[in-house]
């Protein structure tokens, strides 16, 4: 089975409000990054949490990691029509190159 | 500055057939790792390539080979397709050691 498993699978919400994506994992790890895909093109890089760091802010994104509950978290906060994507959480095990990606969450934000 | 790039963006091809996929690094990058995605999945690892030798490799049957010239470009060659082949094929690069890894837009196989 996957290394990590996002929660939800599909998310639907209104623009402005908050969007809030889990991630679960079961081995130990160097980090934990978050991509976005829109409609089955490239993974965009979102942001990048090593394992001995808690919490990470860029933009509108907000970054946990509890490596206790082997978890993460990604807020979205005012989310805008164009977020709409799949939202992956990729765990980098070993030398941190080889990267585990779960099925992801499909964010739908309503205009 | 250029991103990933990937060739074909899209290719249809029939059980038994082989397929070779092209990547070419972001500037400055000398790794490039593949990946297969299936309609509504993660992408999965297959391997990676770094100083023109496989580094790292998931699990994928040896049908599925790689190569990387001295300019960091790669190719994915898969043989004996079969129609689970169909997916995604996206290509990733980095340097060096470093954690983040740069997407190209993928190639869309579909194997008939």
């Amino acid at each position: 089975s996957q290394q990590g498993e996002e929660d939800p699978q599909a998310l639907s919400i209104q623009e402005g409000e908050n969007a809030t994506m889990n991630c679960s994992y079961k081995t130990s790890i160097n980090n934990l990054q978050w991509y976005r895909q829109n409609s089955g093109r490239g993974l965009v890089h979102l942001i990048l949490i090593r394992s001995n760091e808690r919490e990470k802010h860029s933009g509108r994104l907000r970054v946990t990691l509890d490596t206790s509950k082997k978890s993460s978290s990604l807020l979205i906060t005012a989310s805008r029509a164009a977020d709409t994507a799949s939202y992956f959480c990729a765990t980098g095990v070993g030398n941190g190159q080889n990267f585990v990606f779960g099925p992801g969450t499909r964010l739908s934000v309503l205009p | 500055d250029a991103g990933v790039t990937q060739s074909p963006t899209h290719l249809i091809k029939t059980r038994g057939q082989q397929v070779t996929l092209r990547c070419s690094p972001k500037s400055g990058h000398d790794t490039v790792s593949w990946y297969q995605q299936a309609l509504g999945q993660g992408p999965q690892f297959i391997f990676q390539y770094y100083e023109e030798e496989e580094r790292q490799r998931g699990n994928f049957p040896d049908r599925f080979s790689g190569h990387q010239f001295p300019n960091y470009s790669s190719e994915l060659n898969v043989n004996a397709l079969l129609l689970g082949d169909s997916a995604l094929y996206l290509c990733a690069s980095s340097f060096g050691t470093e954690e983040t890894q740069y997407f190209g837009p993928g190639t869309r196989l579909l194997v008939l």
